[in-house]
């Protein structure tokens, strides 16, 4: 089955540590996603990535960062820099926009990783 | 940069027709308007996309005026299990013209009573 898989479901972190969320997607989709989401709130966009190799800042990057060394995979990780981490986690892929495909604002979500810092 | 905007809350009850309306005055040309549904704890899923005019799926229609600033998701019937929060979402080319985000504006949570 395609799908796009984050790992894992439930992450518990302590102060001061690092962590690394894991995003996956075999839809060989060239364009992949990390988005924050706080309760009762709406997605916002951490940092983003349209190939491999190359990323962008979102709009809430500061004290997180990423890769992209391969087309499947798009880790985020979570760092001490970050002052009030704990948050629902969701990576998402899509076509390249401005393929000229029609669904390349059709994103595909992974289940989403809950951090907590404990 | 451009955004959408959506009311933030909405009441139904069940077996009603339920119309969400999102604004986008900024659409590019080639954009196509995407609508999501996210219930808690899950990732966002796609419910209906279209371009211009009217498209209806399965569980939904879209309804698109000709200017394109604004699209309107209408759920037919809606039941307690279509309690959930629903995103509008354009792509929005970004200033350097050479990528673009996925934006999610801050959605509308539909709650149905019973």
């Amino acid at each position: 089955d395609g799908g796009i898989t984050q790992s894992p479901k439930y992450l518990f972190r302590k102060e001061g540590q690092n962590v690394t969320l894991s995003c996956e997607q075999n839809l060989n989709h060239d364009a992949m996603y990390w988005y924050r989401q706080d309760p009762g709130q709406g997605l916002r966009l951490i940092y983003y990535s349209q190939i491999v190799n190359d990323f962008q800042k979102g709009d809430i990057a500061e004290g997180y960062s990423v890769s992209r060394e391969k087309k499947e995979s798009f880790p985020l990780t979570v760092t001490s820099a970050q002052k009030n981490p704990t948050a629902f986690y969701l990576c998402a892929s899509s076509h390249k926009p401005g393929t000229g495909l029609k669904d390349d604002t059709e994103a595909f979500f992974g289940q989403g990783t809950r951090l907590t810092v404990v | 940069l451009a955004k959408t905007t959506q009311p933030i809350s909405m009441d139904s009850y069940e077996g009603q027709e339920v119309n969400i309306t999102c604004s986008h005055n900024n659409i590019a040309t080639n954009d196509y308007i995407t609508w999501y549904q996210q219930f808690p704890s899950q990732g966002p899923r796609f419910i209906i996309q279209g371009y211009k005019t009217k498209v209806t799926n399965e569980v939904a229609s879209l309804f698109i005026p000709a200017d394109r600033k604004s699209s309107t998701l209408s759920l037919p019937r809606v039941s307690l299990s279509d309690t959930a929060v629903y995103y509008c979402l354009v792509g929005f080319v970004i200033s350097s013209g050479s990528a673009r985000q996925l934006t999610f504006g801050s959605g509308t949570q539909l709650t149905v009573l019973p």
